[in-house]
């Protein structure tokens, strides 16, 4: 069975730091490009960042970049999103998404289930 | 202000048809990039429902379908059900921003 989980969410002030981690199952990780979608409470979705398979690609949404970073360890089967300078608009919940093809034009196939960040003083 | 435009809302009786709108421009969809959509049941993570503008992923009923003409996309649903009531999101490719772009979404009520 497919399956993405993310974790490392949680409560952080204006301009802290946190590492989500996304772990995988089910799949050949190192075949396919990966990333992070986010939902702000009661918005809609948003894309933030994906990384192609040998992670020699990555895209990042205006509204993270130079701020965020993603990468991933194919050894592990592992994705994972630094967030730093972090705002209040970041709040939201995170979704480690898989990509059906190596493109930013390409749909999200497999969805976790999400973890909250919240960034609150 | 998403780049994408849907109707905030939409409703339909258990059995009615409906169909959600997905306006874009020069840009997106009508400088020919294809267009999926996500069904979103409340408090779940998005499934893609439609993808490549007119294919179901296996195990999508045939009562969804998806459409792209010039500037705009849609998703029709027939034969309504209660359980299609979620929120519906459009997604496609912006070459002036270099990004994957949604659209707002749409509401889904069945009567």
């Amino acid at each position: 069975d497919v399956h993405l989980e993310e974790s490392g969410g949680g409560l952080v002030k204006p301009g802290g730091s946190l590492r989500l981690s996304c772990a995988a199952s089910g799949f050949t990780f190192r075949n396919y490009m990966l990333g992070w979608a986010r939902q702000a409470p009661g918005k809609g979705l948003e894309w933030v960042s994906y990384i192609s398979s040998s992670s020699s690609t990555i895209y990042s949404s205006d509204s993270v970049k130079g701020r965020f970073t993603i990468s991933r360890d194919n050894a592990k089967n592992s994705l994972s999103l630094q967030m730093n300078s972090l705002r209040v608009e970041d709040t939201a919940v995170y979704y480690c998404v898989r990509l059906r093809a190596p493109s930013l034009l390409s749909f999200m196939d497999v969805w976790g289930k999400g973890i909250t960040v919240t960034v609150s003083s | 202000q998403s780049v994408l435009t849907q109707p905030p809302s939409v409703s339909g009786a258990p059995g009615e048809r409906v169909t959600i709108s997905c306006t874009g421009n020069n840009s997106n969809i009508g400088a020919n990039f294809d267009v999926h959509w996500y069904q979103q049941v409340p408090g779940t993570a998005p499934k893609v429902l439609i993808y490549g503008n007119d294919k179901r992923p296996s195990g999508v009923p045939d009562r969804f379908s998806g459409s792209r003409s010039a500037t705009s996309a849609s998703l029709a649903i027939t034969g309504l059900q209660v359980e299609d009531e979620a929120d519906y999101y459009c997604q496609s490719y912006d070459k002036r921003l270099s990004a994957s772009i949604f659209g707002g979404g749409t509401k889904l009520t069945v009567l």
